[in-house]
């Protein structure tokens, strides 16, 4: 399996503008999860899912985010309008049920690295 | 609701120097945690975790951790540095049984001086 794969890497766009992030995970695995990460906060959950369905949003800043998974194999983040203070990296990360068998961890993508000017 | 501090946010050792990046949790039932470590520009890699087996955990590179309960702790060590190592750890936690949620702490940023 190639992994979690993310995409765009990078992305600037102008304030104002829609942003999708785009998430494929490994086959096979039942939880997807976005994190953002800044240099102020850390990495911070945005939302889970489990089986294509959102368990846990709680994270997600404010009305403008929003995340879909459509099905087992495709996960999309949306920031629309976008704002400076959006411009962070984006993981999505995917796993089996977290525990203490093997390859149950968490397995994370390479980021989306947004810029919003 | 679990939580996770790393204390020192940037660690220096000198190359064949002893690796100590420390790890509190915080969990009102057993954890499961988890070193992860992103090289620049990348994602983040698990370097091992604890699943309440062996307190002593070893992951890869040489990395170790040993979790111990009374204090609460999850400190990663290595006997000797090397200039690979250079990098951003990063302690995370989930509660056994519970949510998925898996908590990260800031970070520790690891320079190795030759």
């Amino acid at each position: 399996d190639a992994g979690v794969i993310q995409s765009p890497r990078h992305e600037v766009t102008e304030m104002g503008q829609e942003v999708t992030l785009r998430c494929k995970p490994i086959s096979g695995h039942d939880y997807l999860f976005w994190y953002r990460q800044t240099m102020m906060r850390g990495l911070e959950l945005l939302i889970y899912f489990n089986n294509n369905v959102p368990i846990d949003d709680s994270g997600m800043p404010e009305d403008r985010f929003s995340a879909k998974m459509p099905n087992a194999s495709f996960s999309t983040l949306k920031i629309q309008p976008s704002e400076p203070r959006d411009s962070a990296v984006y993981f999505c990360a995917s796993s089996l049920r977290l525990g203490a068998g093997p390859n149950t961890e968490a397995f994370f993508g390479q980021g989306t690295r947004l810029t919003v000017v | 609701a679990q939580s996770v501090t790393q204390l020192g946010s940037h660690v220096s050792v000198s190359e064949g120097a002893l690796v100590l990046l420390r790890c509190n949790y915080s969990s009102s039932v057993p954890p499961y945690l988890f070193w992860y470590v992103q090289y620049p520009n990348q994602g983040l890699q698990l370097l091992l975790k604890y699943t309440s087996a062996a307190t002593l955990v070893k992951g890869i590179n040489g990395f170790e951790a040993e979790f111990k309960k009374s204090e609460t702790s999850f400190h990663l060590t290595k006997p000797s540095a090397h200039m690979s190592d250079a990098a951003e750890y990063f302690c995370a936690v989930k509660t056994q049984g519970g949510s998925e949620k898996l908590v990260f702490g800031k970070g520790t940023k690891l320079t190795v001086n030759p």
